[in-house]
């Protein structure tokens, strides 16, 4: 079965302090790899798409990597604004455009 | 920058009764989708609609649920004789092709 794991469930940092949010995924054949952000009472907001073993995205602090079983969501030197839940998604299997979700991380950063 | 617009923004109904959520998908985009999350849960998917007609559905989306695109602009989910276990945020998506999917920011769905 097609499978999306997030882990830690919730991670709290020091404003400054990186760290990374790992996801881990089974599916037949990945045909992306999505990583949202979900605000409190909002809808996923999309940062990033990787296909391939060995790509890699960056957008201001956040750095996206994938290998052939799981997905990092690297975030340097985070700010109180980055607080949020990241959600990782994968396509479903060949031949469907399903998102499939993780349970996503609770990411909390103090000043 | 382009969104996908929902409404209501919550919607409280009793149960039994029937309900019809909104989305306008950003223009340009072909592929319409439905997800939920139930409080504390994963966000799922019901549907997906291409061309004027359900792509593919899960498990989820069964006799009681239907979409329709009633116009080049609107995307609904209509739910019929709600339930108590139907509470939950519905989120509509749309995407070009081959594209990442973007989200509203949901309906919230109150059964009462």
């Amino acid at each position: 079965e097609d499978q999306v794991t997030q882990s830690p469930e919730a991670l709290r940092l020091q404003e400054g302090e990186s760290s990374s949010l790992n996801c881990s995924y089974t599916v037949s054949g990945l045909r992306g790899l999505f990583w949202y952000r979900q605000d409190p009472g909002k809808g996923p907001e999309f940062l990033f798409t990787l296909y391939s073993a060995g790509e890699e995205k960056e957008k201001e602090r956040l750095k996206a990597t994938l290998t052939k079983k799981e997905s990092f969501l690297h975030i340097t030197a985070p700010k109180p604004e980055d607080s949020a839940t990241y959600l990782c998604a994968v396509h479903g299997p060949y031949n469907t455009d399903k998102l499939i979700f993780g349970t996503g991380t609770r990411l909390q950063v103090f000043p | 920058e382009p969104e996908v617009t929902q409404t209501p923004s919550h919607q409280v109904t009793q149960m039994g009764q029937e309900v019809i959520l909104r989305c306008v998908p950003i223009s340009n985009h072909l592929y319409f989708y439905w997800y939920r999350q139930i409080l504390g849960q994963k966000v799922e998917f019901l549907v997906s609609f291409y061309n004027n007609e359900i792509s593919e559905k899960s498990e989820i989306f069964d006799d009681q649920f239907s979409v329709e695109r009633p116009d080049g602009s609107n995307f609904t989910l209509k739910i019929r004789s709600t339930k108590l276990e139907d509470s939950a945020m519905y989120f509509c998506a749309s995407s070009p092709i081959d594209q990442p999917q973007h989200f509203g920011d949901g309906t919230r769905l109150s059964i009462l």
